[in-house]
């Protein structure tokens, strides 16, 4: 079936980087796509969408880039904080459902 | 607003016991969600709901059933629960006109 999966499992990053957190994804279907963020004990925050017409769209601190022709989408967090510290989650989206990958857990080292 | 509220935070159940999840919004949303999540996975879609008086099976159906008798209500039943379905609950809700969905704080379900 369609899936989607991350690169890598966790990423350590210094605080004051940038980190870059990457995603696989198989539906080329998919209408659009979502970054989310979870922290312990919480339920999963949005941070970021693209639909699939676009190549690149930013937000406050983060940019997220879809590559359709190898199917390959990844969220670029700018100067990194301990605050940032968590899973990301991407996930694929077509009609008005939600595939979502296994998750990257992100930590910032002061 | 409180958004997306869950009901309860915790809950330890016997083998073959019942429960109801509830699950409600306070934004007006048409769709709503059920999802599990267990360690070192995403979330998987259990059932969801395009409106009032209206269910569909997700992914992982098996063993739950849902109902959504009000628009801001989606309620999730376990008849007989089984120590598989130990996991982590979140509910979540979307508007028709933009892609986000949005989460509660989670049902944490033990069985025993």
């Amino acid at each position: 079936g369609e899936s989607v999966g991350l690169h890598l499992p966790t990423l350590s990053v210094q605080e004051g980087d940038n980190s870059i957190i990457n995603c696989a994804y198989s539906n080329s279907a998919s209408d659009y796509f979502i970054w989310y963020k979870q922290e312990s004990g919480k339920g999963p925050q949005f941070i970021i969408d693209i639909r699939s017409n676009m190549d690149k769209r930013q937000g406050q601190r983060v940019t997220v880039l879809l590559n359709k022709t190898v199917k390959h989408l990844s969220l670029q967090i700018a100067a990194t904080q301990p605050g940032d510290s968590a899973v990301y989650f991407c996930a694929e989206g077509s009609n008005y459902k939600l595939t979502f990958g296994k998750g990257t857990l992100l930590t910032v080292n002061p | 607003n409180a958004g997306v509220t869950q009901t309860p935070k915790f809950r330890v159940l016997k083998t073959g016991q019942s429960m109801t999840l509830l699950c409600a919004q306070d934004m007006n949303h048409e769709y709503m969600y059920w999802y599990r999540q267990d360690p070192g996975m995403g979330l998987r879609l259990i059932h969801y709901s395009v409106g009032e008086g209206t269910t569909a099976k997700g992914e992982v159906p098996d063993g739950y059933n849902v109902s959504r008798l009000k628009k801001q209500n989606f309620l999730l039943g376990l008849e007989s629960a089984a120590p598989s379905q130990t996991s982590v609950y979140f509910c979540a809700s979307r508007g028709v006109s933009y892609n986000e969905q949005f989460f509660g704080p989670g049902t944490r379900l033990t069985v025993l």
